[in-house]
């Protein structure tokens, strides 16, 4: 039980492009997921809390516009890169929290390279 | 302000003796505390966790934690590593009661030996 999964697992594009990368819990409902950024060799840093039904709410630093985040049901929770630059290259992560509101469980992460 | 502090960047232990990956945090009230491990272009898996009850927690591939209240540590240990437990570990810590932020640490790179 508690699986994530993430899609696309990597992606390269070119320069101001968008590229959206899905979320999805597998086999149950989460009111929350969470999107992460991880750069080489540094741990996580969380760029949005998203909620389904509401608006996202993004940390500090993090543009809005930018990364647009949208968690329509229970299961899906997307990510749009907008008009990506190389500085977006990174990895990528999201999770779920369970539905006792104690637990993250991650997707396996994406890989985005932007040219 | 809670925080996680991994002070090994990186831990070397040889196959088949006891590994010990050290947690310390900092948390308002009673924390609920957290292990992963991250593969190599991976998302993180979930080892265990302690919510309440038995401060020795046992996860999952043989991995165990114990809780320690009074020295705010919550370090992961294994009896016997294996070369295939060489990866990243985060620990993680969220205030207790559930829909809480959770603050992971830096990671600990575990390297086991042949």
């Amino acid at each position: 039980g508690a699986v994530v999964s993430q899609h696309p697992s990597w992606v390269i594009c070119k320069s101001g492009t968008s590229v959206k990368i899905e979320c999805r819990s597998l086999d149950f409902q989460a009111t929350t997921m969470f999107w992460y950024r991880q750069f080489p060799k540094q741990s996580l840093m969380l760029m949005a809390t998203s909620n389904e039904g509401s608006k996202a709410t993004y940390e500090q630093g993090v543009e809005k516009d930018k990364f647009l985040i949208n968690h329509a049901s229970l299961t899906l929770s997307t990510l749009t890169v907008t008009s990506a630059h190389p500085e977006d290259s990174s990895f990528y992560i999201c999770s779920a929290r369970d539905n006792r509101g104690d637990t993250q469980y991650f997707g396996p992460g994406t890989r985005l390279t932007v040219l | 302000a809670q925080s996680v502090a991994q002070p090994e960047d990186q831990v070397n232990v040889a196959e088949g003796n006891p590994l010990t990956v050290k947690c310390t945090y900092s948390v308002s009230g009673n924390p609920y505390l957290f292990w992963y491990v991250q593969y190599p272009n991976r998302g993180l898996q979930f080892l265990l966790k302690y919510i309440t009850g038995d401060n020795l927690v046992k996860g999952s591939y043989g991995f165990e934690a114990e809780f320690n209240k009074s020295q705010t540590s919550f370090h992961l240990k294994k009896p016997s590593a294996l070369v295939s437990d060489s990866a990243l570990y985060f620990c993680a810590v969220s205030p207790s009661g559930g829909y809480q932020k959770v603050t992971f640490g830096i990671g600990t790179k575990l390297q086991v030996i042949p």
